[in-house]
């Protein structure tokens, strides 16, 4: 069990670039969610995959976000046209479906110049 | 609207001590709540959890107490250690399909020697 990794670890853009970010669960879990993480709030959900359907965006997840799980592995997650509001931790976490707890990664700092 | 809350941003203790962390929800819909740790540039660590069913789980230095009429719920920690030092995350699940998590914004716990 090797954890959940996410790379990268930090990405500085300038506004108005796109960012992909990856994220490898542990490799048993078909469970991947996406959280978002800003300066002195707890994580916010943004989305999740069973397998490789995304079942659920949260209303957080605008039209420049897209999630993908191709083949029910690894993630990414991308931003379009990124806005300084999009400076955050992105952080990933993963489980076996009805399964708690949730077991995150370290996440990807972004920071929008 | 917060759906859990973590009034206190921050506890002090002294090492040897008793740390107490609160958490109070307000969606009658959650059945199942954790606690997570989380280190600087790290990702949420899970600490322990307890169910709807139960108002105490203990697991080791840490126990969970859960009054579902009140819609609260505590983390004590004995003894506290100074590598207890972390922010603490109370989370809660509605369960369902999706298992997501709500989170609260986190206690700040510094534990002094």
């Amino acid at each position: 069990d090797t954890g959940v990794s996410q790379n990268p670890r930090h990405k500085i853009t300038k506004r108005g670039q796109n960012v992909t970010f990856r994220c490898d669960p542990i490799s048993e879990h078909n469970r991947l969610y996406w959280y978002r993480q800003t300066l002195g709030q707890g994580p916010e959900f943004l989305t999740y995959f069973q397998n490789e359907a995304q079942l659920e965006k949260s209303r957080l997840l605008s039209d420049r976000f897209s999630a993908e799980r191709p083949k029910g592995s690894f993630s990414t997650l991308e931003i379009q046209r990124t806005e300084q509001g999009d400076s955050a931790m992105y952080l990933c976490a993963s489980s076996l479906a009805d399964i708690l707890p949730l077991h995150f990664g370290n996440g990807t700092r972004l920071t929008v110049t | 609207d917060q759906q859990v809350k973590q009034n206190s941003p921050s506890l002090s203790v002294q090492e040897g001590r008793i740390s107490i962390l609160n958490c109070d929800y307000t969606n009658s819909m959650f059945d199942y709540f954790l606690w997570y740790k989380k280190y600087p540039a790290e990702g949420p660590t899970f600490l322990i959890s307890i169910s709807s069913i139960k108002d105490k789980n203990e697991d080791g230095r840490f126990t969970v107490f859960l009054n579902k009429s009140a819609k609260h719920l505590s983390l004590h920690i004995v003894p506290s250690q100074p590598g207890d030092s972390a922010v603490y995350f109370c989370a809660a699940s509605s369960g369902g399909s999706n298992y997501k998590l709500t989170f609260g914004k986190g206690t700040l716990l510094t534990v002094n020697p």
